[in-house]
């Protein structure tokens, strides 16, 4: 089946800086990428996602990048913020063995003020 | 739409004890994803239906849990009987197979057992 691996674990930023967060993948049959974003005691919660199709994606201060070729994919934050300290999960999704997502361990970001 | 329900949001129970966790999935959703997330562990998936049919159980730590889904828009985790290890959030999705398609959380079960 799918290995997605997500580095690094743990990241720290100055507020404004930038964060990049990235993760590989195993099966080139995965087709869909999304990133969600989980505050402290509340569920997941998509931020942005991307289909194979589509090598970059962009949300205001959020992009996404897909390589097909190296299976990886990274999420990158721009101008940070307090409020985007968060644990960041990545996950791979190929509707063609099923429809399961595999998903990163995660990385707790933390935006410095 | 409310988006996916679960209940309760959270239980306290002494070891050996049956606990049972319920998930009401988004309407018009067919795909239903039950994870267990602890600090040392991360999200696991435990299990996960595609149109009320278990499709890979192989997350499921031991005989002791079971998930059904008696009907199209509703699930059960249940574990019995219960240990502290088991202590973690249970939370459930719900996505639609159709195509790609975003997987939805429930707000999750926080489990304490003591």
């Amino acid at each position: 089946g799918e290995n997605v691996e997500q580095h690094p674990s743990t990241l720290s930023v100055q507020e404004g800086d930038s964060a990049v967060i990235k993760c590989t993948y195993s099966d080139s049959a995965s087709n869909y990428f999304p990133w969600y974003k989980q505050e402290l005691g509340k569920r997941p919660q998509l931020i942005i996602d991307i289909r194979s199709n589509v090598g970059e994606k962009k949300d205001q201060r959020i992009a996404v990048t897909l390589n097909k070729t190296a299976k990886h994919f990274s999420l990158h934050i721009t101008e940070t913020q307090p409020e985007d300290s968060a644990v960041y999960f990545c996950a791979a999704f190929q509707g063609n063995t099923g429809n399961q997502f595999y998903f990163g361990t995660g990385t707790s970001l933390t935006v410095i003020p | 739409d409310a988006g996916v329900i679960q209940s309760p949001r959270h239980e306290v129970t002494e070891m050996g004890q049956e606990v049972t966790l319920r998930c009401k999935l988004i309407s018009g959703h067919n795909s239903l994803f039950w994870y267990r997330q602890t600090m040392m562990r991360g999200l696991e998936l435990l299990i996960y239906f595609n149109n009320n049919v278990p499709i890979d159980d192989s997350g499921m730590p031991e005989d002791r849990f079971s998930a059904k889904m008696p009907n199209a828009s509703f699930s059960t985790l249940k574990i019995q009987p219960s240990e502290p290890r088991d202590s973690a959030v249970y939370f459930c999705a719900s996505s639609f197979s159709g195509g790609v398609s975003e997987q939805f959380f429930g707000p999750g079960t926080r489990l304490t057992v003591l």
